[in-house]
């Protein structure tokens, strides 16, 4: 069983609607969760960075943790071509100076004007 | 504000060659990690440096080797290259202390023939 499991899609939504991306993950040690977006040729750009459980809300964008499920998601509201990219979880443990950053494998999303 | 940069963009090399990979971490940023990407996965972490130490390996063989440099700019060399070699090459930076996110360039496109 992997650590972080995300499905790979792709997934395909008209423009304006929302989005729901998520992962669930098996390693309790994971403090710090991720989501991280991926344009072809690009290397990934860090759009959410949370610690603890509850919802975090920048933009049109928002993070939610669910420690005891092991489940995050990310939401997209009113959706535009230019959200059309790869996105990727990931999960950090860190303990005595040492970090951890597992990743998904990314979702690929596909907003239709 | 500079980001995190990497050298090259991308680099055509041949089975059994020996390939180094460049990288300049975000200003303020002293901890760099390295990251292989094959196609359609998520980033799988191949080691970190700080203060001129490996801190922290993979699951990758000695075939993958690193060096930092005083100015916290890094290196990844890799040996006797395989055609599983193939993949983005990304480089991550963030500062000390495993609260703080890691940023990432766009990576080095190595492909084996």
């Amino acid at each position: 069983q992997k650590e972080v499991e995300q499905d790979p899609g792709p997934l395909s939504v008209p423009e304006g609607a929302i989005v729901s991306l998520n992962c669930t993950y098996s390693n309790s040690a994971f403090q710090y969760f991720m989501w991280y977006r991926q344009y072809s040729r690009k290397g990934p750009e860090l759009l959410m960075y949370t610690y603890s459980s509850g919802n975090k809300e920048d933009g049109r964008f928002t993070a939610q943790v669910d420690k005891s499920s092991k489940y995050i998601s990310l939401f997209i509201r009113d959706s535009q071509p230019s959200d059309s990219a790869t996105y990727l979880c990931a999960m950090k443990s860190y303990s005595g100076g040492y970090q951890k950053v597992t990743f998904g494998t990314g979702t690929k999303l596909q907003v239709i004007p | 504000d500079a980001g995190v940069t990497q050298s090259p963009t991308h680099l055509i090399k041949t089975r059994g060659q020996q390939v180094t990979l460049r990288c300049s971490p975000k200003s303020g940023h002293d901890t760099v990690s390295w990251y292989q990407q094959a196609l359609g996965q998520g980033p799988q972490f191949i080691f970190q440096y700080y203060e001129e130490e490996e801190r922290q390996r993979g699951n990758f063989p000695d075939r993958f080797s690193g060096h930092q440099f005083p100015n916290y700019s890094s290196e990844l060399n890799v040996n006797a290259l395989l055609l599983g070699d193939s993949a983005l090459y990304l480089c991550a930076s963030s500062s000390t202390g495993g609260s703080q996110p890691q940023h990432f360039g766009d990576g080095t496109r190595l492909s084996i023939l």
